[in-house]
């Protein structure tokens, strides 16, 4: 069985400082991790994955696979990061994804 | 813009009944799965749907049911609605191995 979870419901910074979103998953094979953004009124999108290691709107995860984490980082916060962000894991199956439960950033001015 | 749309937006069906809902994938996309989302938590797999084929299943009951077509576009159908069913239904388009896109979700209240 595969789980994603996030251990934080709700995390608050100010503008500039560092934030990390925290996501533990367990499966038992090589999982493709992601981070989905929804800010407020829009529809769920792709943040990143970590098979791209890419940095998108400053933000990065790395997978930790001893760890089992892909937590997600961001040095200086914005305000327009206030968004739900979930992590979700894709096992053998592509596109049938396990997600968190969520975690609502809130970057205060 | 990602392509994906969803109808209806918003329903509400009384319970014991049956609602479908609707996805066009986007534009080349053959892979469309589906999601519910009850309130605060995250998105749960329902089913997956591959060039017309069911592809996978989430752990749903069967009154849980869909359908792809020719074109991509699917359905999700919902027989003997139950209020637990409450939830915003996700539909969500990609080809194998690419990004996946998701809708804007059609909110479905079961009074």
């Amino acid at each position: 069985a595969q789980r994603v979870t996030q251990p934080e419901k709700l995390l608050s910074v100010f503008k500039g400082a560092p934030v990390e979103l925290k996501c533990n998953y367990s499966y038992s094979g090589s999982p493709e991790l992601f981070w989905y953004v929804q800010y407020s009124r829009q529809r769920l999108q792709l943040l990143l994955r970590h098979i791209s290691r890419e940095s998108i709107k400053g933000f990065t995860a790395d997978l930790n696979k001893g760890e089992t984490s892909f937590h997600l980082k961001k040095p200086f916060a914005q305000e327009e990061d206030s968004a739900m962000y979930y992590c979700a894991l894709s096992g053998t199956s592509y596109g049938k994804l396990t997600f968190g439960q969520g975690t609502i950033l809130t970057v205060h001015p | 813009e990602t392509g994906v749309t969803q109808s209806p937006t918003h329903l509400i069906k009384t319970r014991g009944q049956q609602v479908t809902l609707r996805c066009s994938s986007q534009s080349g996309h053959n892979t469309v799965s589906w999601y519910q989302q009850a309130l605060g938590q995250g998105p749960q797999f329902i089913f997956q749907y591959y060039r017309e084929e069911e592809n996978g299943r989430g752990n749903f009951p069967p009154r849980f049911s869909g359908l792809q077509f020719p074109n991509y576009s699917s359905e999700l159908n919902v027989n003997a609605l139950e209020l637990d069913d409450s939830a915003l239904y996700l539909c969500a388009s990609s080809t194998v191995g690419n990004t996946i896109y998701f809708g804007e979700g059609s909110w479905l209240t079961v009074v």
